[in-house]
């Protein structure tokens, strides 16, 4: 069956480095994937989409790699803010599916 | 804009106790979406309409029931409700299909079966 994994342990970095997290799947074949931002309490807010066709995909100071032959999915926070901090959640699939990873917290110290 | 409003927002219930979750989206969005999430578990879609009137199962459907009278409106409901199905509901609504659009949230409905 399709799996997606995000780590699962919490990411601390210092306000100003680069945030880097992972999102890997196996047995799937995704024609996209988005993140989202989860915030303790509250519901998960769209991000980034990126295609398969799609190498890198870039917003303000959010970034996306999407590497089908690794199956691997890379989300870059640069100049990270203590703002930033919330659970990361990357999600993929084709028209008739969706599948969400359980999500990476991430923590940025002053 | 409201975007995706959820009703109630917490609500504790005994087990065999029945009810509904409202869902409302101002989006003219044609798929809604029901998830629930629990700690460790990514979100697992429990059902989900392609437009108004229609409902299909996604991958935890038993227990629940839902409908789509109108657009703007994804109801869900437990019957006959179990400890098991202690967790966060979120409701969802795309544009259209479900990976190839932005999927908007709602904040969620935190309930409890005791």
């Amino acid at each position: 069956s399709q799996k997606i994994e995000q780590n699962s342990e919490a990411l601390n970095i210092q306000e100003g480095k680069t945030a880097t997290l992972t999102c890997n799947y196996t047995n799937y074949s995704p024609a996209y994937l988005q993140w989202y931002r989860q915030d303790p309490g509250r519901g998960p807010v769209f991000l980034l989409l990126i295609r398969e066709n799609e190498k890198e995909k870039r917003k303000e100071r959010l970034k996306v790699t999407f590497d089908t032959t690794l199956k691997q999915s890379l989300f870059h926070i640069t100049a990270s803010q203590p703002a930033d901090s919330a659970t990361y959640l990357c999600a993929l699939g084709n028209t008739d599916k969706l599948i969400f990873g359980t999500g990476t917290r991430l923590q940025v110290f002053p | 804009n409201a975007g995706v409003t959820q009703t109630p927002k917490f609500r504790v219930l005994k087990t065999g106790q029945s009810m509904t979750l409202l869902c409302a989206q101002d989006m003219n969005h044609e798929y809604m979406y029901w998830y629930r999430q629990d700690p460790g578990m990514g979100l697992r879609l429990i059902h989900y309409s392609v437009g108004e009137g229609t409902t299909a199962k996604g991958e935890v459907p038993d227990g629940y029931n839902v409908s789509r009278l109108k657009k703007q409106n994804f109801l869900l409901g437990l019957e006959s409700a179990a400890p098991s199905q202690t967790s966060v509901y979120f409701c969802a609504s795309s544009f259209f299909d479900r990976a190839s659009q932005p999927q908007h949230f709602g904040d969620g409905t935190r309930l409890s079966i005791l």
